[in-house]
């Protein structure tokens, strides 16, 4: 079966860190992809874990704890263009299917 | 067309009319997929094909049925349209060859209101 868990909502100020969790319960899990949609848009691809560990792209990074069926998003130095909804995905090998969490609703203020 | 597009951008439709969604890809991807989004409740999988000629049922598949006759077309039929129908449709594919890291590529959407 499929369990994800992220928080609904977050506000953070422009140039600040903010940490988006997800936690997971994932049958047959092999990976976890994040993916950013702002509104009115369609979800586009961010990153995508595999193996334990950090995952470094530009301003943001993505890390995973297979073991602990956690994961979150760092977004580094926010911008206003960052306000937009967060999905956690994590993928089943076995399903071959991504399932997607409900998303985090981010909030960038000035 | 680059990428992966959808049509009609948005539909109002009365009950019990039929309604096909279309999809079209041209990224030569094996798989394809149908996600509706409604507020609070994320992206569910309604139906995916893995390869031309094969499909398979979502998380909610029930009063939508899908075809794959080829590798670029992936339409959605709503054969009696209900009001619990009313959401946004996304339309995604994707790389399952053994190179493939199975990243899913979103068209733009289709939103759908059902009266």
């Amino acid at each position: 079966g499929q369990n994800i868990d992220q928080p609904t909502e977050m506000t953070a100020t422009e140039g600040a860190i903010v940490q988006i969790n997800c936690t997971y319960q994932t049958s047959g899990f092999n990976g976890l992809f994040w993916y950013q949609q702002h509104a009115g848009e369609a979800p586009t691809f961010l990153s995508y874990n595999v193996l334990d560990g950090l995952e470094e792209k530009g301003r943001f990074s993505s890390f995973l704890s297979r073991s602990k069926g956690y994961s979150y998003l760092l977004l580094k130095e926010l911008q206003m263009k960052d306000s937009a909804s967060y999905l956690c995905a994590p993928f089943s090998g076995s399903a071959r299917q991504l399932t997607f969490g409900s998303g985090t609703q981010l909030t960038v203020l000035p | 067309i680059a990428g992966i597009t959808q049509a009609p951008t948005s539909q109002i439709l009365a009950a019990g009319r039929r309604m096909t969604l279309r999809c079209t890809q041209d990224m030569r991807h094996n798989a394809m997929y149908w996600y509706r989004q409604d507020l609070g409740l994320g992206l569910r999988l309604i139906h995916y094909s893995n390869t031309a000629g094969t499909t398979g049922k979502g998380e909610v598949p029930d009063g939508y049925s899908v075809s794959r006759a080829n590798t670029d077309d992936f339409p959605l039929t709503l054969a009696s349209a209900v009001p619990s129908q009313t959401s946004v449709y996304f339309c995604a594919s994707s790389d399952r060859t053994s190179g493939g890291n199975n990243e899913q590529f979103f068209g733009p959407g289709t939103r759908l209101t059902v009266l």
